[in-house]
């Protein structure tokens, strides 16, 4: 296994622009989660899942966020009408579920850049 | 209440010792976390601490924990130059959700 792959690593786009961003995570697996990095920040919990459910969202992703796990496996952000301040980078992570600690693993991230 | 601070930066000369330090406001934290960021790199966990637990060490890594002050430290042993990084304490109170600090930029000069 390669570790949580995220796609594409970097996207300019134009405001009112939609973007969706793809992560690939650890296989065995079943927790996936998105995060959001701003500069000079640590990153925001936005979403995460269990299996196929997505079961919290921060009040941070607003109607034009959605995200989804279809089959359990990837998942994809989308980001609708993208405006200036949805520049970030965007990680997503990934864990298996037991008791103790919840130790993530990150992907690089996708950089957003809206001009 | 979900908050962490962290001091923003650290410059720390080739084998001396880093302190990096953390306080956070939830007493109902479970775990502490601290992670590393390179450039260009996602977040990769270095370790982690039990809430009921004061120290863990770790080859060069030693954490402190002071529950009565909500304090956790991050001690690097003989730090190298692989070690200039970002730094991010982390705490978490349920079972899926981490609420990091703004992070520490270390800084190793020769």
């Amino acid at each position: 296994d390669t570790g949580v792959s995220q796609d594409p690593r970097h996207k300019i786009t134009k405001r009112g622009q939609n973007v969706t961003f793809r992560c690939d995570p650890i296989s065995e697996h079943n927790r996936l989660y998105w995060y959001r990095q701003t500069l000079g920040q640590g990153p925001e919990f936005l979403t995460y899942f269990q299996n196929e459910a997505q079961l919290e969202k921060s009040r941070l992703l607003s109607d034009r966020f959605s995200a989804e796990r279809p089959k359990g496996s990837f998942s994809t952000l989308e980001i609708q009408r993208t405006e200036q301040g949805d520049s970030a980078m965007y990680l997503c992570a990934s864990s298996l579920e037991g008791g103790g600690a919840n130790v993530l693993t990150f992907g690089a991230g996708s950089r957003l850049t809206v001009l | 209440g979900e908050d962490v601070e962290q001091s923003l930066f650290l410059s720390v000369r080739e084998g001396d010792s880093s302190v990096i330090n953390c306080t956070y406001t939830d007493s109902s934290s479970t775990y502490l976390y601290w992670y590393k960021q390179e450039p260009g790199a996602g977040l990769q966990l270095l370790t982690y601490i039990f809430s009921n637990m004061d120290m863990k060490q770790d080859q060069r890594l030693t954490v402190l924990l002071n529950k009565k002050d909500k304090h956790l430290s991050l001690r690097i042993a003989d730090t190298q130059t692989g070690d200039s990084a970002i730094y991010f304490c982390a705490e978490s109170y349920n079972d899926y959700k981490l609420s990091f600090g703004a992070g520490t930029t270390v800084t190793v000069r020769a």
